[in-house]
């Protein structure tokens, strides 16, 4: 079975420049997460979706950055403009979430995206 | 929020030693993971283990949610076992899938 797809895997920009991360979740999977991974602050979670529709996004940094799920195939993360401060590698994952609960089930994690803001 | 603890911070083990992990965390959780961070960066699921014992192979988990920790064993450890072990944990009142990771415990297996 194919796991959490991520890309690009990596991804070298100048600062201001729009960013655009993708992520396809595990078919049949309908919750997805976005996180970032920091030397300083470790994992975080920025956004989740369930059902495509985001459920919590207090974790998204501030205005510059936006999260969408069109489908349940696939998920954006987007940051514009960008800044040196955002280079950090950006992991996507999916869970099978239960209708009455969005937890009790493991979450499976793409390979990430290692961004670096010049 | 729920505050996860994970000891030690660092381990450095000659290859073939045992060793035990452990993540503390401050409130009940209805989910609780262990992860392996490679050297590649890949976050590789290990354990999905709210409580009792599993095990794959030379690794093995328990989890007492009552008091609040959980334990990673690494049996006959080998290089390829090197990199960060992470445990994450979701609070039962969360009820969100929202984990929240600890700092996880920095392996490092000489041959």
């Amino acid at each position: 079975d194919a796991g959490v797809i991520q890309s690009p895997r990596h991804e070298v920009t100048e600062m201001g420049q729009e960013v655009t991360l993708r992520c396809k979740p595990i078919s049949g999977h309908n919750s997805l997460f976005w996180y970032r991974q920091t030397m300083m602050r470790g994992l975080e979670l920025l956004i989740y979706f369930n059902n495509n529709v985001p459920i919590d996004d207090s974790g998204m940094p501030e205005d510059r950055f936006s999260a969408k799920m069109p489908n349940a195939s696939f998920s954006t993360l987007k940051i514009q403009p960008s800044e040196p401060r955002d280079s950090a590698v950006y992991f996507c994952a999916s869970s099978l979430a239960h209708r009455q609960a969005y937890s009790n089930q493991p979450q499976h994690f793409g390979d990430g995206t290692r961004l670096s803001i010049l | 929020g729920i505050q996860v603890e994970q000891s030690p911070p660092d381990l450095i083990l000659q290859e073939g030693a045992n060793s035990t992990l452990r993540c503390n965390f401050s409130d009940s959780v209805n989910n609780l993971q262990w992860f392996h961070q490679n050297p590649w960066g890949q976050l590789i699921n290990l354990f999905y283990i709210p409580s009792g014992t599993k095990q794959n192979g030379r690794l093995s988990a328990t989890t007492v949610a009552t008091e609040r920790y959980s334990l990673l064993y690494i049996s006959s450890s080998q290089t390829t076992d090197s990199g960060v072990y992470f445990c994450a944990v979701e609070r039962s009142s969360s009820n969100t899938g929202k984990l929240i990771f600890g700092q996880g415990t920095t392996l490092q297996v000489k041959p």
